[in-house]
């Protein structure tokens, strides 16, 4: 079985300021990654994916993350945030079915 | 482009009533969920449909029927609603499973009395 594990429930930033998300996971098997977000009313969009190839993963709106197998780890990040990040974040695996985190909920503060 | 779309968005139920949760896309995918999202907890999948003409449970399946009426459409039934079914409900699709991005709708928030 596998299980996803968000090590922060919430994360407030300062605008202009980095964030990092982090998220381990838990599989037997490989697993495919996903970070998705969820603005306020809203269903979850997709941020970024990794699948295989470079450990690097780029996204939308700036966001990126990074797979790190040994510490099974999948951590989000970005170097300046808004105040339109301002959502909840949700880190993913995937097998037959996705397995989400319980998500962190970011706040950008002016 | 609709992609996945929930009916009703609001619901409001007194307990051991029934109600129905319909989604449908429009994609042509093969894959369908439900899940539902409570606070500190994530999405939960309730049950999923791997293709059409089958389904199979989640991690929350109690309480819960679905029907994969057609490759399109994927509803979710309450037979008798309780408090603790209070929550947002999600269906979400993809093309197949493994590495297939899930596609959401806006999410159904029922209320249970």
């Amino acid at each position: 079985a596998q299980s996803v594990t968000q090590l922060d429930s919430q994360v407030p930033v300062f605008e202009e300021a980095p964030v990092e998300l982090r998220c381990n996971y838990s599989s037997s098997v490989s697993v495919y990654l996903f970070w998705y977000v969820q603005y306020p009313n809203q269903g979850l969009q997709l941020l970024l994916k990794y699948l295989s190839g470079s450990t690097l993963v780029k996204g939308i709106n700036g966001f990126e993350a990074e797979f790190n197998k040994s510490q099974t780890s999948f951590h989000l990040r970005k170097p300046s945030v808004h105040i339109s990040d301002t959502a909840e974040y949700f880190c993913a695996a995937a097998g037959n079915k996705l397995t989400f985190g319980g998500g962190t909920r970011v706040l950008v503060k002016p | 482009n609709a992609g996945v779309t929930q009916t009703p968005k609001f619901q409001v139920l007194k307990t051991g009533q029934s109600m129905t949760l319909q989604c449908a896309q429009d994609m042509n995918h093969n894959s369908m969920y439900w899940y539902r999202q409570d606070p500190g907890m994530g999405l939960r999948l309730i049950y999923y449909s791997a293709s059409e003409g089958t389904t199979d449970k989640g991690e929350v399946p109690n309480g819960y029927n679905v029907s994969r009426l057609n490759k399109r459409e994927f509803s979710l039934r309450l037979e008798s609603a309780a408090p603790s079914q209070t929550s947002v409900y999600f269906c979400a699709s993809r093309l197949t499973g493994g590495n297939g991005e899930l596609f959401f709708g806006e999410g159904s928030r029922l209320t249970v009395l």
